[in-house]
């Protein structure tokens, strides 16, 4: 079982649709969770930092981390086209620096 | 330069060719990282620099994978004797780290250079 599981999707959504995305995680050591947004052949862009549980809005995305349940999520409103891309999720331990990322799930947001 | 730069973009190599990136970090980031991503994955640890020291490398990082971060500054990623296998791209990243007021703080990635060992 890898530690931190993703549906690879493709999800595909029409324009100005809410779009879920989530990870599972094994390890509840995990304490820093983070989203990137990657589009084909670039490096990922970080969209989201949070520690610990709770939730965090930025503009149309907001993240979840239910530790608890060791989950997260990545809500994306009003999604465009431009946003269709690879979602990878990446958590980290207190401590150190390396981060454990998911395989990335695949989103098209259809016109 | 606002960013993290790599280099080169794209690198084509022979089978058994050594071939060697270079990372230029986000100018005040004392921290930074190599991972690996293949396709349909998401990256892979290699290892990390907090300045000139290189802290902790993954058991990904073979006796043929070298890294270093002359001055604590940029770094570089050398692979000898390339093999089919090492084709991936590679990415770096930077953070702040301990001792600039927080813990963990984000990594922020460059572009990446794609390797392609034929």
């Amino acid at each position: 079982q890898k530690e931190v599981e993703q549906d690879p999707g493709p999800l595909s959504v029409p324009e100005g649709a809410i779009v879920s995305l989530n990870c599972t995680y094994s390890n509840s050591a995990f304490q820093y969770f983070m989203w990137y947004r990657q589009y084909s052949r670039k490096g990922p862009e970080l969209l989201m930092y949070t520690y610990s549980s709770g939730n965090k809005e930025d503009g149309r995305f907001t993240a979840q981390v239910d530790k608890s349940s060791k989950y997260i999520s990545l809500f994306i409103r009003d999604s465009q086209p431009s946003d269709s891309a690879t979602y990878l999720c990446a958590m980290s331990f207190s401590g150190t620096y390396k981060y454990i990322f998911g395989t990335g799930t695949r989103l098209k947001v259809l016109a | 330069d606002t960013g993290v730069s790599q280099n080169p973009r794209h690198k084509i190599t022979k089978r058994g060719q050594n071939v060697t990136f270079r990372c230029d970090p986000i100018s005040e980031h004392n921290r930074l990282y190599w991972y690996r991503q293949t396709l349909g994955q998401g990256p892979e640890f290699l290892t990390y620099f907090q300045n000139e020291a290189q802290l902790e490398k993954s058991r990904l990082l073979s006796d043929r994978f070298s890294a270093e971060r002359p001055k604590g500054s940029f770094s570089t990623l050398e692979i000898q004797r390339t093999e089919q296998g090492d084709s991936a791209m590679y990415l770096c990243a930077s953070s702040l780290g301990r001792g600039q007021g927080r813990v963990n703080t984000e990594a922020f990635f460059g572009q990446g250079t794609r390797l392609t060992v034929v």
